[in-house]
Protein backbone atom coordinates (compact mmCIF):
# COMPACT_ATOMS: atom_id res chain seq x y z
CA UNK A 1 0.00 0.00 0.00
CA UNK A 2 1.99 3.11 -1.01
CA UNK A 3 -0.34 5.54 -0.49
CA UNK A 4 -0.22 8.20 -2.83
CA UNK A 5 2.67 8.89 -4.86
CA UNK A 6 3.58 12.41 -6.93
CA UNK A 7 6.34 12.21 -10.01
CA UNK A 8 8.76 13.90 -10.83
CA UNK A 9 10.02 15.01 -7.27
CA UNK A 10 11.58 17.95 -8.75
CA UNK A 11 11.81 19.74 -12.30
CA UNK A 12 12.94 22.99 -13.90
CA UNK A 13 10.85 24.18 -16.76
CA UNK A 14 11.53 26.97 -19.25
CA UNK A 15 8.78 29.72 -19.51
CA UNK A 16 6.39 28.31 -22.30
CA UNK A 17 6.99 25.01 -21.76
CA UNK A 18 4.33 22.51 -20.69
CA UNK A 19 4.24 19.32 -18.23
CA UNK A 20 2.33 16.71 -16.60
CA UNK A 21 2.54 16.02 -12.72
CA UNK A 22 1.46 12.77 -11.87
CA UNK A 23 -0.31 11.31 -8.93
CA UNK A 24 -1.65 8.21 -7.93
CA UNK A 25 -3.49 7.00 -5.08
CA UNK A 26 -3.89 3.02 -4.30
CA UNK A 27 -6.46 3.39 -1.43
CA UNK A 28 -9.89 3.48 -3.72
CA UNK A 29 -10.79 7.03 -2.40
CA UNK A 30 -13.16 9.08 -4.45
CA UNK A 31 -11.72 12.81 -3.89
CA UNK A 32 -8.61 13.96 -4.89
CA UNK A 33 -6.85 17.38 -4.64
CA UNK A 34 -4.15 19.10 -6.25
CA UNK A 35 -2.81 22.01 -4.25
CA UNK A 36 -0.06 24.37 -4.09
CA UNK A 37 2.42 25.52 -1.60
CA UNK A 38 4.64 29.27 -1.65
CA UNK A 39 6.21 29.98 0.85
CA UNK A 40 4.22 31.34 3.94
CA UNK A 41 0.81 31.32 2.17
CA UNK A 42 -0.39 28.12 3.02
CA UNK A 43 -1.93 25.87 0.69
CA UNK A 44 -3.97 26.78 -1.93
CA UNK A 45 -6.58 24.20 -3.37
CA UNK A 46 -6.14 24.00 -7.83
CA UNK A 47 -8.75 21.65 -8.36
CA UNK A 48 -10.00 18.57 -7.58
CA UNK A 49 -12.27 15.76 -8.15
CA UNK A 50 -15.08 13.76 -6.72
CA UNK A 51 -14.40 10.29 -8.70
CA UNK A 52 -13.60 9.55 -11.86
CA UNK A 53 -15.10 11.91 -14.48
CA UNK A 54 -15.52 14.67 -12.80
CA UNK A 55 -13.58 17.80 -11.59
CA UNK A 56 -13.92 21.02 -10.56
CA UNK A 57 -12.07 24.27 -10.13
CA UNK A 58 -10.79 25.50 -6.51
CA UNK A 59 -9.30 28.89 -5.18
CA UNK A 60 -6.25 29.10 -8.11
CA UNK A 61 -6.83 27.21 -11.28
CA UNK A 62 -5.55 29.55 -14.02
CA UNK A 63 -2.57 28.08 -16.21
CA UNK A 64 -3.68 24.68 -15.25
CA UNK A 65 -5.93 21.93 -16.41
CA UNK A 66 -6.72 18.39 -14.71
CA UNK A 67 -8.39 15.24 -15.64
CA UNK A 68 -9.53 12.42 -13.89
CA UNK A 69 -9.94 9.09 -16.24
CA UNK A 70 -9.78 6.35 -13.55
CA UNK A 71 -10.16 6.16 -9.83
CA UNK A 72 -6.60 6.04 -8.79
CA UNK A 73 -5.03 8.82 -11.03
CA UNK A 74 -5.47 12.51 -11.00
CA UNK A 75 -2.56 14.32 -13.17
CA UNK A 76 -2.11 18.38 -13.12
CA UNK A 77 -1.21 19.66 -16.78
CA UNK A 78 0.90 23.29 -16.97
CA UNK A 79 0.13 23.87 -20.78
CA UNK A 80 2.42 27.56 -20.94
CA UNK A 81 4.72 27.66 -17.63
CA UNK A 82 5.25 30.69 -15.91
CA UNK A 83 7.70 31.83 -12.99
CA UNK A 84 4.46 32.45 -10.37
CA UNK A 85 3.91 28.88 -11.28
CA UNK A 86 6.80 28.06 -9.65
CA UNK A 87 5.87 26.45 -6.49
CA UNK A 88 5.85 23.22 -4.87
CA UNK A 89 2.91 21.07 -6.10
CA UNK A 90 0.90 18.35 -3.22
CA UNK A 91 -1.56 16.06 -4.52
CA UNK A 92 -3.75 14.26 -2.06
CA UNK A 93 -6.51 12.10 -1.73
CA UNK A 94 -9.90 11.53 0.51
CA UNK A 95 -12.74 9.12 1.25
CA UNK A 96 -15.15 11.64 1.97
CA UNK A 97 -15.12 15.32 2.62
CA UNK A 98 -14.56 15.56 7.04
CA UNK A 99 -12.17 12.08 6.35
CA UNK A 100 -8.39 13.07 6.26
CA UNK A 101 -6.75 13.96 3.34
CA UNK A 102 -3.67 12.10 2.81
CA UNK A 103 -0.59 13.68 0.54
CA UNK A 104 2.02 12.32 -1.55
CA UNK A 105 5.60 14.10 -0.99
CA UNK A 106 5.51 17.09 -3.51
CA UNK A 107 6.43 17.86 -6.38
CA UNK A 108 9.15 20.78 -6.80
CA UNK A 109 9.01 22.97 -9.74
CA UNK A 110 11.01 25.57 -10.67
CA UNK A 111 9.96 27.75 -14.03
CA UNK A 112 12.61 29.76 -15.53
CA UNK B 1 -15.63 34.55 3.00
CA UNK B 2 -14.37 31.76 5.40
CA UNK B 3 -10.91 32.25 6.62
CA UNK B 4 -8.40 30.41 8.96
CA UNK B 5 -5.73 32.72 10.63
CA UNK B 6 -2.90 30.99 12.48
CA UNK B 7 -1.65 33.64 15.16
CA UNK B 8 2.41 33.68 14.79
CA UNK B 9 3.94 32.51 11.85
CA UNK B 10 6.76 31.51 14.38
CA UNK B 11 6.42 29.95 17.49
CA UNK B 12 10.45 28.80 19.97
CA UNK B 13 9.39 26.82 22.96
CA UNK B 14 12.11 25.31 24.75
CA UNK B 15 12.35 21.62 25.25
CA UNK B 16 9.73 20.25 27.77
CA UNK B 17 7.59 23.82 27.82
CA UNK B 18 4.12 23.85 26.96
CA UNK B 19 3.50 24.07 23.05
CA UNK B 20 0.14 26.23 22.39
CA UNK B 21 -0.41 27.04 18.72
CA UNK B 22 -3.64 28.84 17.98
CA UNK B 23 -6.14 28.73 15.24
CA UNK B 24 -9.10 30.85 14.44
CA UNK B 25 -11.57 30.31 11.79
CA UNK B 26 -14.73 31.79 10.25
CA UNK B 27 -17.68 30.22 9.17
CA UNK B 28 -20.68 30.40 8.59
CA UNK B 29 -21.62 27.03 8.92
CA UNK B 30 -20.52 24.83 11.44
CA UNK B 31 -17.18 23.14 10.03
CA UNK B 32 -14.91 20.20 9.80
CA UNK B 33 -11.08 20.99 11.57
CA UNK B 34 -8.16 20.06 11.02
CA UNK B 35 -4.12 20.38 12.44
CA UNK B 36 -1.48 18.87 9.90
CA UNK B 37 2.19 18.40 10.73
CA UNK B 38 4.99 19.16 7.82
CA UNK B 39 8.21 18.34 8.32
CA UNK B 40 11.04 19.61 6.05
CA UNK B 41 10.96 18.65 2.61
CA UNK B 42 7.54 16.28 3.38
CA UNK B 43 4.26 16.19 2.59
CA UNK B 44 1.50 16.69 5.21
CA UNK B 45 0.27 14.55 7.62
CA UNK B 46 -2.66 14.51 10.03
CA UNK B 47 -2.61 14.94 13.33
CA UNK B 48 -5.80 15.23 14.73
CA UNK B 49 -9.25 15.94 13.24
CA UNK B 50 -12.59 17.60 14.51
CA UNK B 51 -16.09 16.64 12.71
CA UNK B 52 -18.73 16.16 15.44
CA UNK B 53 -19.28 14.93 19.05
CA UNK B 54 -16.19 15.72 22.18
CA UNK B 55 -15.09 19.22 21.49
CA UNK B 56 -11.68 17.95 22.92
CA UNK B 57 -9.70 15.87 20.31
CA UNK B 58 -6.73 14.25 20.91
CA UNK B 59 -4.36 13.09 18.02
CA UNK B 60 -1.19 11.73 17.55
CA UNK B 61 2.03 12.68 19.35
CA UNK B 62 0.47 14.00 22.49
CA UNK B 63 -0.99 16.52 20.72
CA UNK B 64 -4.59 17.77 21.23
CA UNK B 65 -6.88 20.25 20.58
CA UNK B 66 -10.51 21.97 21.72
CA UNK B 67 -13.20 23.32 19.35
CA UNK B 68 -14.56 26.51 21.31
CA UNK B 69 -17.29 27.38 19.22
CA UNK B 70 -18.33 30.49 21.13
CA UNK B 71 -14.27 32.06 20.41
CA UNK B 72 -14.37 30.29 16.67
CA UNK B 73 -10.78 29.03 18.16
CA UNK B 74 -9.16 25.41 17.64
CA UNK B 75 -5.88 25.81 19.43
CA UNK B 76 -3.29 22.91 19.47
CA UNK B 77 -1.34 22.11 22.16
CA UNK B 78 1.05 19.59 23.96
CA UNK B 79 2.09 19.62 27.66
CA UNK B 80 5.61 19.03 27.13
CA UNK B 81 7.17 19.94 23.71
CA UNK B 82 10.16 17.46 21.93
CA UNK B 83 12.90 18.30 19.67
CA UNK B 84 11.39 15.69 17.26
CA UNK B 85 8.39 17.98 17.40
CA UNK B 86 10.00 20.88 15.38
CA UNK B 87 8.15 21.35 12.05
CA UNK B 88 5.27 23.50 10.45
CA UNK B 89 1.70 23.16 11.79
CA UNK B 90 -1.50 24.10 9.68
CA UNK B 91 -4.89 24.46 10.31
CA UNK B 92 -7.20 23.73 7.88
CA UNK B 93 -11.05 24.01 7.86
CA UNK B 94 -13.58 22.12 5.60
CA UNK B 95 -16.22 23.76 4.31
CA UNK B 96 -19.04 22.78 1.49
CA UNK B 97 -17.79 23.31 -1.74
CA UNK B 98 -20.53 22.84 -5.07
CA UNK B 99 -22.92 21.44 -2.87
CA UNK B 100 -21.52 18.16 -0.62
CA UNK B 101 -17.97 18.10 -2.03
CA UNK B 102 -15.37 19.81 0.51
CA UNK B 103 -12.62 21.65 0.50
CA UNK B 104 -10.02 22.35 2.97
CA UNK B 105 -9.02 26.48 3.56
CA UNK B 106 -5.42 26.19 5.52
CA UNK B 107 -3.82 28.56 7.57
CA UNK B 108 -0.62 29.89 6.71
CA UNK B 109 1.08 27.93 8.57
CA UNK B 110 2.97 27.71 12.11
CA UNK B 111 6.66 26.92 11.83
CA UNK B 112 7.80 25.63 16.00
CA UNK B 113 11.42 25.74 17.11
CA UNK B 114 12.61 23.96 19.92
CA UNK B 115 15.34 24.84 22.00
CA UNK B 116 17.42 21.49 24.00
Amino acid sequence: NAGVTQTPKFRILKIGQSMTLQCAQDMNHNYMYWYRQDPGMGLKLIYYSVGAGITDKGEVPNGYNVSRSTTEDFPLRLELAAPSQTSVYFCASSYSIKETQYFGPGTRLLVL
Amino acid sequence: AQSVTQLGSHVSVSEGALVLLRCNYSSSVPPYLFWYVQYPNQGLQLLLKYTTGATLVKGINGFEAEFKKSETSFHLTKPSAHMSDAAEYFCAVSLPLGGSQGNLIFGKGTKLSVKP
